[in-house]
C-alpha cells in the first residue's frame, strides 16, 4: 500500500510567481490535510479537505493561497505571487478518519523562493 | 493553544530512558506522537485517546492524564534510531478529526 505522494519534492520559485503543490493521499483515505514547517519550527496546520470540500482552512493565509481536493486526482496547494516569507516545507497529510484520526504524512516539498 | 513540550532538547547514551512531556490548556480529545528526523517527513509513533484507548508502536509507550490535559512519551532503552526530534500533535475536544495542533518539539540525541 503506497504512502503519501507528494511533488515535486524541491520546488524553487522567484518572488511573484507560483507555486503548486501536489498530494496524492494514501488508498482509502478521504481526508488531507496540509501543514507547514519552517525552518528549526515546528508544524503548523493550514487546511483540512475532503474530496471536494474545504472543512477547516482557518490557518491559511487570507490572501495568496488556496486549496482544493478534486473529485478526481490529487490536493493542490497553490501560492499565488510568492515571497521569500512562503519559504518552508510543506507537508500533506492525510486519515481514514475512523475511530482514530491517525494522519500519515507525505515525504513534503520543500519551497525556496529566491 | 500550542500545547508546551518538555524538555526542549535532551541528550542519551543508548540504553538510557527518556520521558518527553506535552501538555496543553485544552480540553483534548487526543493526543498524537511523531518523530521526525532531519529533513524527513513526520513519522506516526501513537495516539492516546480520552477514554483510554490507544495504538502505536510496539517498542514506545504513552500516558494520557484526561484531568491534567497532559501526556507523556516514554523511551525505554533508547537506541541510536530514536534520535530525532519529537512532536506532539494534539486534537481538541470541540474539533474532534480534524487538525492538530503541534507542540514546539523535543530534540532527541542518542550517543553510542
Amino acid at each position: 500500500n503506497a504512502g503519501v505522494m507528494q511533488n515535486p519534492r524541491h520546488l524553487v520559485r522567484r518572488r511573484g510567481q507560483e507555486a503548486r503543490l501536489r498530494c496524492s493521499p494514501m488508498k482509502g483515505h478521504s481526508h488531507v490535510y496540509w501543514y507547514r514547517q519552517l525552518p528549526e519550527e515546528g508544524l503548523k496546520f493550514m487546511v483540512y479537505l475532503q474530496k471536494e470540500n474545504i472543512i477547516d482552512e482557518s490557518g491559511m493565509p487570507k490572501e495568496r493561497f488556496s486549496a482544493e481536493f478534486p473529485k478526481e486526482g490529487p490536493s493542490i496547494l497553490r501560492i499565488q505571487q510568492v515571497v521569500r516569507g512562503d519559504s518552508a516545507a510543506y507537508f500533506c497529510a492525510s486519515s481514514p478518519r475512523q475511530i482514530y484520526n491517525e494522519q500519515f504524512f507525505g515525504p513534503g516539498t520543500r519551497l525556496t523562493v529566491l | 493553544q500550542q500545547p508546551v513540550q518538555s524538555p526542549q532538547a535532551v541528550i542519551l547514551r543508548e540504553g538510557e530512558d527518556a520521558v518527553i512531556n506535552c501538555s496543553s490548556s485544552k480540553a483534548l480529545y487526543s493526543v498524537h506522537w511523531y518523530r521526525q528526523k532531519h529533513g524527513e517527513a513526520p513519522v506516526f509513533l501513537m495516539i492516546l485517546l480520552k477514554g483510554g484507548e490507544q495504538k502505536g508502536h510496539e517498542k514506545i509507550s504513552a500516558s494520557f492524564n484526561e484531568k491534567k490535559q497532559q501526556s507523556s512519551l516514554y523511551l525505554t532503552a533508547s537506541q541510536l534510531s530514536y534520535s530525532g526530534t519529537y512532536f506532539c500533535g494534539t486534537e481538541p475536544f470541540y474539533n474532534q478529526g480534524g487538525k492538530l495542533i503541534f507542540g514546539q518539539g523535543t530534540e532527541l540525541s542518542v550517543k553510542p
